[in-house]
């Protein structure tokens, strides 16, 4: 079965710092792959998507994301975080042969502290 | 934001009633999915709509059901409401019905005293 897992459940940086995110993947072939950011009382909003091709994508508000098969990870990175970057953050997976629904990890939060 | 509408916001009732979520996909959007998203359980995939037939079902519960209108909007009915299905409901779209790109609406966060 198709599964996501985010093992840091909160995470805290300073602003300016660098960041990753992590996200692994169960699933049989090559998944399509999102990151959403959560902020609080708000939507899901989409930062940045995988699903073919260079395995590096950027995504918006200056975040990118590296897939690599032998790890079956997705990782969200960010060189310096700003304090409007706090917010929750969902990794989600669509897996093209099994339906057309998505599975999201559980979130990691992020705190950004000055 | 996303182009999708949601409403209403915020809806307070009591157990063992009947509500009705409405979701308004984005213009051109043919697909229109559902998701529960609560403390415990995390963002769970309820169900999805594509061109007014359903597509594919997630953990929906009996008590739940959904259709999609000509005019494309969706509409969740959650009866018999029990305490545990107090949650942000989120309704997403996208073009077409296969993988690909989901747009989230701002979510209608139930409450059931």
């Amino acid at each position: 079965a198709q599964s996501v897992t985010q093992p840091d459940i909160h995470i805290t940086v300073s602003e300016g710092a660098s960041l990753e995110l992590r996200c692994n993947y169960s699933y049989g072939a090559t998944p399509y792959l999102f990151w959403y950011v959560q902020s609080p009382g708000q939507g899901l909003q989409l930062l940045l998507k995988y699903f073919s091709g260079d395995t590096l994508v950027q995504g918006i508000k200056g975040f990118e994301a590296e897939f690599k098969r032998s790890q079956s990870s997705f990782n969200l990175r960010k060189p310096s975080v700003h304090w409007s970057d706090a917010a929750e953050y969902f990794c989600a997976v669509g897996a093209p042969d099994t339906g057309n629904q998505f599975y999201f990890g559980t979130g990691t939060s992020l705190t950004v502290i000055p | 934001d996303s182009g999708v509408t949601q409403t209403p916001k915020h809806l307070i009732t009591a157990t063992g009633q009947r509500v009705t979520l409405r979701c308004s996909p984005r213009s051109g959007d043919l697909s229109v999915y559902w998701y529960q998203q609560s403390l415990d359980q995390g963002l769970q995939f309820l169900i999805q709509y594509y061109n007014g037939e359903e597509r594919a079902k997630g953990n929906i519960l009996e008590r739940f059901s959904a259709q999609q209108f000509p005019d494309l909007h969706s509409e969740l009915n959650l009866s018999s409401l029990e305490l545990g299905d107090s949650a942000l409901y989120f309704c997403a779209s996208s073009v077409g019905g296969r993988l690909e790109t989901q747009y989230f609406g701002p979510g209608t966060r139930l409450l059931v005293l």
